[in-house]
């Protein structure tokens, strides 16, 4: 089955560039119908979608943050990446990383990283 | 701003059941929508329950089961136990704009 991990800062200044990446194992990026997404989720809150990407490097991202969010992918390496512009307080929170169809939610999810904007 | 609404929480005594609900502010809920259901319990990532309105992940305990109900998706939990004393959260896909929406999320409480 698949494993999905976050990894990146913990700590970023406002106004500053969010970077995270996922590395993922037990699956294929580039082999693999899936698309692969960022959700995230504020302490004490809600879940909140980020976007996705596909191999090819299709990209489909939620209204509110596509101004800011890049979602982009890394075959070679089987890694994908999300980075968010101009970070306030606001974008604290845990990033999970995720696997999902086309037409289909979240099956497996990374265990999180928590970014804080300070 | 599309919105998608949840019960804030429920409370369900053991061996009974709960039926939690989703609604999007866009019309009634379709299987088009895909409604996904979630668990997540504290400290804990959430798990993927529910997929495409009442498909069940190899994971999913039979007591959990999804439909489409009065305009919404719907999760009942059968036969309650203490350990689904969790945060619920639904997903649905929103086709014209690409855009995949969560929920709140329902408290349930195991009482």
């Amino acid at each position: 089955q698949p494993q999905l991990q976050e990894w990146g800062p913990g700590l970023v200044k406002p106004s500053d560039t969010l970077s995270l990446t996922c590395t993922v194992s037990g699956d294929s990026i580039s082999g693999s119908s899936y698309y692969w997404g960022w959700i995230r989720q504020p302490p004490g809150k809600g879940l909140e979608w980020i976007g996705s990407v596909f191999h090819s490097g299709t990209t489909h991202y939620t209204p509110s943050l596509k101004s800011r969010v890049i979602i982009s992918v890394d075959p070679s390496n089987n890694q994908f990446s999300v980075t968010l512009s101009s970070v306030t307080a606001a974008d604290t929170g845990l990033y999970y990383c995720v696997r999902h169809e086309p037409l289909g939610g979240p099956d497996y999810w990374g265990q999180g990283t928590l970014v804080t904007v300070s | 701003q599309t919105v998608v609404t949840q019960e804030p929480s429920l409370t369900v005594s053991p061996g009974g059941t709960v039926t939690l609900t989703c609604a999007s502010s866009t019309g009634a809920v379709t299987s088009g929508y895909y409604p996904n259901w979630f668990q997540q319990k504290p400290g804990q990532a959430p798990r993927a329950l529910i997929y495409s309105t009442s498909n069940k992940h190899s994971w999913t305990p039979a007591r959990f089961s999804g439909s489409l109900l009065g305009g919404k998706a719907a999760l009942t939990l059968s036969r309650v136990q203490p350990e689904d004393e969790a945060d619920y959260y639904c997903l649905l896909y929103h086709g014209g704009v690409q855009l995949w929406v969560f929920g709140a999320g329902t408290k349930v409480t195991v009482l």
